[in-house]
């Protein structure tokens, strides 16, 4: 059983690249979410999926997308990279319902240049 | 908008000695309360949470209260050991049919051997 896995761990782009990145988790929870986490700022929700088959933008959404590809898998994708995306990517997942605890991923770690 | 925060950004203590985290939250219609641990390098991790209809709850060497007053959660921790030392964030279930959590900006904890 392992969890929320991220892949990858570490990641370096040009400005303008693009690039995906990976969320598997093997709990059978139903919401799945992306966060951001920069010094100082705390977690910050980009994009969530409450259930298969639906997404909702969180609080900052823009220059990301998302696929919610099956129950399992969720994807958080950059089309143009910029230098203000660097920063500490995590996964995570819950049952569902809003008095469950997120289980998180252990991130990847993003540099833009 | 709605916000949680910290009292204090870092907590020195003493091995063996009790931990006391707090922090302060602003939305009074917020229903759940989670506490997480984040080692270097990892993902957070779940330590307890709490609904609003309780003032207390324990966990193994760990409990949270709520004080829905003042709105503010602490966090303690008993024996305090080194390998407690992280950052501990809080997190409430906002507003909205989803209760997306929203974090807090963390406390650094260091466990003086």
């Amino acid at each position: 059983n392992a969890g929320v896995t991220q892949t990858p761990k570490f990641q370096v782009l040009k400005t303008g690249q693009s690039m995906t990145l990976q969320c598997a988790q093997d709990m059978n929870h139903n919401s799945m979410y992306w966060y951001r986490q920069d010094p100082g700022m705390g977690l910050r929700l980009i994009y969530y999926s409450a259930s298969e088959g639906t997404t909702d933008k969180g609080e900052v959404p823009n220059g990301y997308n998302v696929s919610r590809l099956n129950k399992r898998e969720f994807s958080l994708r950059l089309e143009s990279a910029a230098p203000s995306q660097t920063s500490v990517y995590f996964c995570a997942s819950r049952r569902g319902d809003r008095g469950s605890p997120l289980h998180f991923g252990n991130g990847t770690r993003l540099t833009v240049t | 908008g709605e916000s949680v925060g910290l009292h204090l950004p870092t907590l020195s203590v003493q091995e063996g000695d009790n931990s006391i985290i707090n922090c302060a939250y602003s939305n009074s219609a917020s229903d759940y309360f989670i506490w997480y641990k984040q080692e270097s390098g990892k993902g957070p991790q779940f330590i307890i949470d709490i609904r609003s209809n309780m003032d207390k709850r324990q966990g193994q060497r760990v409990t949270v209260l709520l004080n829905k007053t003042v709105k503010h959660l602490s966090l303690q921790i008993a024996a305090t050991q080194p390998g407690d030392s992280a950052v501990y964030f809080c997190a409430e279930s906002g507003g909205g049919s989803q209760g997306n959590l929203i974090f807090g900006k963390g406390t650094k904890l260091s466990v003086k051997p």
